[in-house]
């Protein structure tokens, strides 16, 4: 499967800075890649599908103003997450598609985000 | 909207012996599900997938069935090991999407 690689693993700062994660795909080409946030004890919330060269999809009640989600090239997708506040402290996983529907995604390691 | 149920949330189990994590899907029309492991403060890994057309997959101690009139599929662990203790989250894709649906996940503790 894909490799996917997420950086950084774990960053602290404080409230109303803007923080960006970034998902690469080291072995492979990904069209699309997927944003995820899990709270502590709790599933997968899909955020966004990132779409290289277009804009993302955010589902719904996601504000797209506060997760800026890029995907400049086939192996670089970036999740900011901007003017950041308590609540947003999360577990935010990216997953990298390989082929079409029916195929499985394949995950990094996540980012744990804390705010002060 | 399609969801996924997933029992139970938490399981513990003897070393040696075999865990089942069940899950029941909505949408009729998904045909991908994946199972995933995840440990903690990591990311989920693929374990074991099955698609529509197949009844049951194994990989070594690991198996899944699928029960497409019912919707339920269901992943086995046998000869269970302290290392395979984590949360386990089935998922389904949902229909026209390449989206995933998971479920609530499992948290399974084996016993030495």
């Amino acid at each position: 499967g894909a490799v996917v690689s997420q950086h950084p693993s774990w960053v602290i700062c404080k409230s109303g800075t803007s923080v960006k994660i970034e998902c690469r795909s080291l072995d492979f080409q990904a069209t699309t890649m997927f944003w995820y946030r899990q709270f502590p004890k709790q599933s997968l919330m899909l955020m966004a599908t990132s779409n290289e060269g277009s804009k993302a999809t955010y589902e719904q009640g996601v504000e797209k103003d506060k997760f800026l989600i890029n995907h400049a090239s086939l192996t670089l997708s970036t999740l900011t997450v901007t003017s950041a506040h308590p609540e947003d402290s999360s577990f935010y996983i990216c997953s990298v598609r390989t082929q079409g529907r029916g195929s499985p995604q394949h995950f990094g390691d996540g980012t744990r985000l804390s705010i002060l | 909207g399609e969801n996924v149920e997933q029992h139970p949330s938490t399981l513990s189990v003897q070393e040696g012996d075999s865990a089942v994590i069940k899950c029941t899907y909505s949408d009729s029309a998904s045909n991908y599900f994946p199972w995933y492991k995840q440990e903690l403060g990591k990311g989920p890994q693929l374990i074991i997938d099955i698609r529509s057309n197949v009844g049951e997959k194994k990989d070594q101690r690991i198996a899944v069935t699928l029960n497409k009139t019912a919707k339920h599929f269901s992943l086995h662990i046998t000869e269970t090991q302290p290392e395979d203790s984590a949360v386990y989250f089935c998922a389904a894709d949902t229909s026209g999407t390449y989206k995933y649906i998971f479920g609530t996940g499992t948290r399974l503790k084996v016993l030495a």
